[in-house]
């Protein structure tokens, strides 16, 4: 079964620390794989996304890596701020398809 | 832009009442995607057109639930009777032709079927 399983399911963190969000999955054959941040009340936005030839993408303090072989990836945020604070969701898209595979999120609390 | 439009943002209803969502996608996409969120089962596509064609909708729950677009610039999900297991927040995303991963998403509907 095609599924996405993301951990922690909520972390809280201090302003200014690193933290780490991981994604397994087991959707095959795997076209690419993206991070959304959805803060409270509003859609997901996107992050990155990655296709099973990258092993790493940032968008400034955000870096999601890939390993394909294992099937995982994660979401490292560095230097947090208030702001973070948001569910963060791993989707997973079928290859050759649209079919979007999503995890049930991350939510993480940052406080000062 | 001003981004994907859904309306209304809000809606309460009672239990056996049609519900009617709407949608404007970003002008010049021709992906437009129907999700629907809970805390329980998280995001979940319910359909997707391409160019106004339904392409996949095996992910609406039951016959109570249909969608339409009948142009590039609108779309509308109904829910006909609506039952308090349909409470949750409804998502309107679309994507430029060709890179149909890139999804912009809406700001959601909150549904509360009383």
């Amino acid at each position: 079964k095609n599924q996405v399983e993301q951990s922690p399911q909520s972390l809280i963190i201090l302003e200014g620390k690193n933290c780490t969000l991981q994604c397994n999955y087991t959707v095959s054959p795997f076209s690419n794989l993206r991070w959304y941040k959805q803060d409270t009340g509003r859609g997901p936005v996107s992050l990155t996304i990655m296709t099973f030839s990258e092993n790493t993408k940032s968008n400034g303090r955000y870096t999601a890596t890939l390993d394909a072989d294992t099937k995982q990836s994660s979401l490292h945020i560095t230097a947090s701020q208030l702001s973070d604070s948001a569910s963060y969701i791993c989707v997973v898209q079928y290859q050759a398809g649209t079919a979007l595979i999503f995890g049930k999120g991350t939510t993480l609390s940052v406080s000062s | 832009d001003a981004g994907v439009i859904q309306s209304p943002r809000h809606e309460v209803t009672e239990m056996g009442q049609e519900v009617t969502l709407r949608c404007k996608p970003i002008s010049g996409h021709d992906y437009l995607f129907w999700y629907r969120q809970t805390m329980m089962r998280g995001l979940e596509l319910l359909i997707y057109f391409n160019n106004n064609v339904p392409i996949d909708d095996s992910g609406m729950p039951e016959d109570r639930f249909s969608a339409k677009m009948p142009n590039a610039s609108f779309s509308t999900l109904k829910i006909q009777p609506s039952e308090p297991r349909d409470s949750a927040v409804y998502f309107c995303a679309s994507s430029p032709s060709g890179r149909s991963y890139e999804q912009y998403f809406g700001p959601g509907t909150r549904l509360t079927v009383t």
